[in-house]
């Protein structure tokens, strides 16, 4: 079936402007998981949702960031007056249950102007 | 924080030659999963190896693990120029859902 997908592909966006970053998990996916990845690194966890809730959003950096997962499916990525340093490669994954094989999408590349 | 750490930074060998990447890691862990990219971009999924197994085999790809010494490695054989890419192990430190990440070993082979 389909993998994860994730819109936009790439988003530019000037310092101090909201972007909203989208994910859709593979079907049938309960655990969902955010990802950060700078250039030259591994990615790091943000945030993980169980169904709808976000059961643990420790990896968020500050209270630009937040994340919903309205219907327990597609997962939007919120930042809030976007500062150059969040510029990275947001990655999103999925999978049937937390202890199982998480699979990601393509991620979305910011680039905060 | 990054629990992993991947062994070398950068191998270049020749297209056929193996491949072998190490991976130290500092918490206990439930499974270890090594994880292939291609330009900076979505990972994909290569292999899960448990904290009971020792080894295990998918097509030209071996994983070891030993978690007295808390290490795995990657062993791709007979490398081909489409294995020309970032790898990185993760670690579930111990049944928890967040993977950690290495900073990866980039791999080049040359034709």
């Amino acid at each position: 079936g389909a993998g994860v997908s994730q819109t936009p592909s790439n988003k530019v966006t000037e310092k101090g402007k909201y972007v909203e970053l989208r994910c859709d998990p593979i079907s049938g996916h309960t655990a969902l998981y955010w990802y950060r990845q700078s250039l030259g690194q591994g990615p790091e966890f943000l945030i993980y949702f169980q169904g709808t809730g976000a059961a643990d959003d420790s990896g968020l950096p500050n209270d630009r960031f937040f994340a919903v997962r309205p219907e327990g499916s597609v997962s939007t990525l919120k930042i809030q007056r976007t500062e150059r340093g969040d510029s990275a490669v947001y990655l999103c994954a999925s999978s049937s249950s937390p202890s199982d094989t998480q699979y990601f999408g393509p991620g979305t590349r910011l680039t905060v102007l | 924080s990054q629990q992993g750490e991947e062994d070398p930074q950068a191998l270049s060998i020749q297209e056929g030659e193996n491949a072998t990447m190490n991976c130290s890691y500092k918490t206990s862990i439930n499974n270890l999963q090594w994880y292939r990219q291609n330009s900076g971009r979505g990972l994909v999924h290569l292999i899960l190896i448990r904290s009971n197994e020792r080894e295990k085999h998918s097509g030209r790809l071996r994983v070891t693990l030993d978690t007295s010494k808390k290490s795995s490695s990657l062993l791709i054989t007979a490398s081909r120029a489409a294995d020309t890419a970032s790898y990185f192990c993760a670690t579930d430190g111990g049944g928890d859902y967040k993977l950690s990440f290495g900073a990866g070993t980039t791999v080049t082979v040359r034709a």
